[in-house]
Formats: C-alpha cells, sequence, structure tokens
C-alpha cells in the first residue's frame, strides 16, 4: 500500500533553534519527493522537490534530504524563526504510465515559540 | 499570493443546498486538482484535469461533480452533501510535463461546514 508516515505529528520549539522533521514513504514506483509549508488558513506552498539521485537540498534555512534505498527523508530547520510555525507536509509521487500521483503525508504541526 | 484564487472562502450549507466552488489560476498553467483536506487526515486527491480534461477521478462520491471549461477555471458543483464531507477543499494548478516541473501551487481553499 501507498502510504507517507509523518513523525513527529507535532513539535513545539524555541525561537532560534534547530529542528528535524521525518518522513517515511513506501510509495512505489517512486518518482521524487517534495515538502511543503502550510500556513493555518492557507494552502501549501513548496519548499523542495528532490528526485531518485538527489540526497540533499537546501532552500534557505531549510534543507531536505532524501535516503531512497531506506525511503526516508528529512527536512531540517535552521535556526528557526516564529514564521516558521506551520505544518509540513511531505508529498510522494508516483510515477507510471505518464501519469504523476502524489500521495500525502498527515504533516508535521510545528510551533515556534518566542 | 500564488496566483490561485478561490471563493468563496467560507461557506456553510445545508444537506439539500446546491453550491458550487471556483477556482482561477493566473499562471498559465495547464492542469488542475482539486483535492479535499480534513482534519488530522492527509490531503486527498480529487479530481485532476490536464488540458481541460478529467484525468483522474479518485473515487469520489457523485455529489462531488468538477467542471473544467478552461484551462484557468475550476469549478467543484456541490449537492446534497453530508456532515462528513466537511472540510477545506483546495485547488491547485501546475504545469504538466517533466515530473520534477509540476509543482502545485495552490489556491488558499474553501472551509466547508455541512449542516
Amino acid at each position: 500500500k501507498n502510504q507517507v508516515e509523518q513523525s513527529p505529528q507535532s513539535l513545539i520549539i524555541l525561537e532560534g533553534k534547530n529542528c528535524t522533521l521525518q518522513c517515511n514513504y513506501t510509495v512505489s514506483p517512486f518518482s521524487n519527493l517534495r515538502w511543503y509549508k502550510q500556513d493555518t488558513g492557507r494552502g501549501p506552498v513548496s519548499l523542495t522537490i528532490m528526485t531518485f539521485s538527489e540526497n540533499t537540498k537546501s532552500n534557505g534555512r531549510y534543507t531536505a534530504t532524501l535516503d531512497a534505498d531506506t525511503k526516508q527523508s528529512s527536512l531540517h530547520i535552521t535556526a528557526s524563526q516564529l514564521s516558521d510555525s506551520a505544518s509540513y507536509i511531505c508529498v510522494v509521487i508516483r510515477g507510471f504510465g505518464g501519469s504523476y500521483i502524489p500521495t500525502f503525508g498527515r504533516g508535521t504541526s510545528l510551533i515556534v515559540h518566542p | 499570493e500564488t496566483g490561485v484564487t478561490q471563493t468563496p472562502r467560507h461557506l456553510v450549507m445545508g444537506m439539500t443546498n446546491k453550491k458550487s466552488l471556483k477556482c482561477e489560476q493566473h499562471l498559465g498553467h495547464n492542469a488542475m486538482y482539486w483535492y479535499k483536506q480534513s482534519a488530522k487526515k492527509p490531503l486527498e486527491l480529487m479530481f485532476v484535469y490536464s488540458l481541460e480534461e478529467r484525468v483522474e477521478n479518485n473515487s469520489v462520491p457523485s455529489r462531488f461533480s468538477p467542471e473544467c471549461p478552461n484551462s484557468s477555471h475550476l469549478f467543484l458543483h456541490l449537492h446534497t452533501l453530508q456532515p462528513e464531507d466537511s472540510a477545506l477543499y483546495l485547488c491547485a494548478s501546475s504545469r504538466e510535463g517533466h515530473p520534477t516541473q509540476e509543482t502545485q501551487y495552490f489556491g488558499p481553499g474553501t472551509r466547508l461546514l455541512v449542516l
């Protein structure tokens, strides 16, 4: 079964601290993996897209890693800011026959306290 | 703003009502999507339109009826909904092509409450 599991479900950290969010998946055949940030009351916004051959990709203070062998990805946030408070969603795209179907994780809710 | 707009932002309707959700994208994309986001559940892909043709219907009940009159507009027609249909309905658009270029841009969503 194609699934994406994220952990932790929720996380509270102090401003300025680092944190790492985890994503494990069983989606196949794998096309690419994405991390989205969803602020409360808004639609998700893409942070990173990683293909099978990419191990690390950065977007400012956000760094995503991918281990395609163990089917694990992580999103590391450096020097957190209050504006980082949001839900972070891992999405794995299945690719077959010209179709690309996303499977979404439940998301990790991050709260950054001053 | 992502270039994808949705109206209305909030909607309350009874189970016997008929309403429509509207999505518009100004990004020149040729694929549009409807998603349902319920509390504590992953986003669920409902419908995909590519070049104005429906290419994906993810086992969605017939009380949800999509319409894509052109590549910039997408509607979701609702009728005889159930309380469990209450959720955030998100529209997204992307450019068909290489999968890693298909970044989906999401609208702000319509928060639907069915009484």
